[in-house]
């Protein structure tokens, strides 16, 4: 159980276009959900807590035009880079949490490469 | 703001032995949860072991065990009979209790080489 998927793993577009990354708890409703950067060889850097039915909350330095978090639903969270440039390029991954317990739950991450 | 410190960026341990892994962390918090996550190369976080900071006794799972010091705030990762497939890196975790932001608050990692 609480497993959490992404799609796609990995997305090459070109600088200018927006790409969009969906979470999706596949067997729990996840009230919660976080988004997640991940530099080469670095740590996971908390970039948005997106909650079911309101707006995300944004972590410092994160700029919410840049980055759109929706959480329309209790399993699925979707995290659209607009404009992307090359310094977008990273490792995103989300997690979600089952109301009530005190875990996250990892999905496997996209790769985003931005030309 | 909490902050997790793992001091060692790197670490190799030979098949069959055992390795500990530091971690320190901040926080005015008295009650909280620990975790340690495993990052393979297929980059997955898996969780690897948690710990309540209200129970006194270290969470032990299987060759995994932890030695939690709350007033040291000190909470070290032991791999016992170390496995090629335990090769990976591992983030110590901090997080307030439910009801608040529920963040994870992750140190800079550890990397793990076991050998042969």
């Amino acid at each position: 159980g609480a497993v959490v998927s992404q799609h796609p793993s990995r997305v090459i577009c070109k600088s200018g276009t927006s790409v969009k990354i969906e979470c999706r708890s596949l067997d729990f409703q996840a009230t919660t959900m976080f988004w997640y950067r991940q530099f080469p060889k670095k740590s996971l850097m908390l970039m948005a807590t997106s909650n079911e039915g309101s707006k995300a909350t944004y972590e410092q330095g994160v700029e919410k035009d840049k980055f759109l978090i929706n959480h329309a639903s209790l399993t699925l969270s979707t995290l659209t880079v607009t404009s992307a440039h090359p310094e977008d390029s990273s490792f995103y991954i989300c997690s979600a949490r089952l109301a009530g317990y005190n875990e996250q739950f990892f999905g496997p991450g996209t790769r985003l490469t931005v030309l | 703001a909490q902050t997790v410190t793992q001091s060692q960026p790197e670490m190799s341990v030979q098949e069959a032995e055992t390795v500990t892994l530091s971690c320190t962390y901040d926080t005015s918090e008295n009650n909280y949860y620990l975790f340690w996550y495993k990052q393979p190369p297929s980059r997955q976080m898996i969780l690897v072991i948690r710990q309540e900071a209200y129970k006194q006794q270290n969470a032990t799972e299987n060759r995994f065990s932890v030695n939690f010091q709350k007033a040291a705030k000190s909470f070290s990762l032991k791999i016992s009979d170390s496995q090629l497939g335990d090769t990976a890196m591992y983030f110590c975790a901090f997080m307030k209790p439910t009801g608040t932001a529920s963040k994870l608050t992750f140190g800079t990692g550890t990397r793990l080489q076991v050998t042969l």
